[in-house]
């Protein structure tokens, strides 16, 4: 079946212009996550959310990083005023719901690099 | 969650088996056994997982030791496609666990 969809897969944009990354998880997954991943490091996480509802945003990293989720399904992830330290591949994954049994299915990532 | 520890790198001749270990001396009763991988530019891949039992997948083998300290992935017959970086973590089985947290991994470097 379908995986875990991003796009855009690329975007370039001037420091201070705002950014919306989308993602389409697997059908039926109702957990969601954001992370981010800078060149040569590992993974930070950003934010989940189970259904519609986030309950962890303590990932995010400035009050310039905004994420929603509508009917439990597509993702945006906004990021205001870009600065050039926002520079990394953002990666989506889902999991049919959230916990330990569960694994998490990745998107192949947006690559943001801000100018 | 818990720690674990694996080589930081290993190498395989293409079309033979290939196992990573890893050890999990602290894993608690309930932690699953998770491993990911990461071919070069691209996005984290799930490859299997398990809690006590050895599991087999498409993609490769978990064998579990029986005290589960430690824990090998098995793959059957490398290909130059299994060159990655390879994650073991350990899961604890509640909800409150979701976020995926790498350690350094092992480098899987696969000759032809």
């Amino acid at each position: 079946g379908a995986g875990v969809s991003q796009s855009p897969s690329n975007k370039v944009t001037e420091k201070g212009k705002d950014v919306e990354l989308r993602c389409d998880p697997i059908s039926g997954h109702t957990a969601l996550y954001w992370y981010r991943q800078s060149l040569g490091q590992g993974l930070e996480f950003l934010i989940y959310f189970q259904g519609n509802s986030a309950p962890d945003k303590s990932g995010l990293p400035s009050d310039r990083f905004s994420a929603e989720r509508t009917g439990g399904s597509v993702s945006t992830l906004t990021i205001q005023r870009t600065q050039q330290e926002d520079s990394a591949v953002y990666l989506c994954a889902s999991s049919r719901t959230s916990g330990g049994p569960y694994e998490q299915y990745f998107g192949p990532g947006t690559r943001l690099t801000v100018t | 969650d818990a720690k674990t520890t694996q080589p930081n790198s290993m190498e395989s001749n293409e079309e033979e088996p290939v196992h990573l270990p890893c050890n999990h001396s602290t894993i608690s009763g309930t932690d699953y056994i998770h491993w990911y991988r990461q071919l070069p530019s691209q996005g984290p891949e799930y490859v299997i997982h398990g809690l006590t039992s050895n599991v087999n997948n498409r993609m490769a083998s978990l064998a579990i030791a029986e005290d589960r300290k430690s824990s090998t992935l098995i793959l059957h017959r490398a290909t130059l496609r299994d060159a990655a970086v390879y994650y073991c973590i350990l899961r604890e089985s509640g909800a409150g666990s979701y976020q995926l947290t790498f350690g350094k991994g092992t480098k899987l470097s696969v000759i032809p």
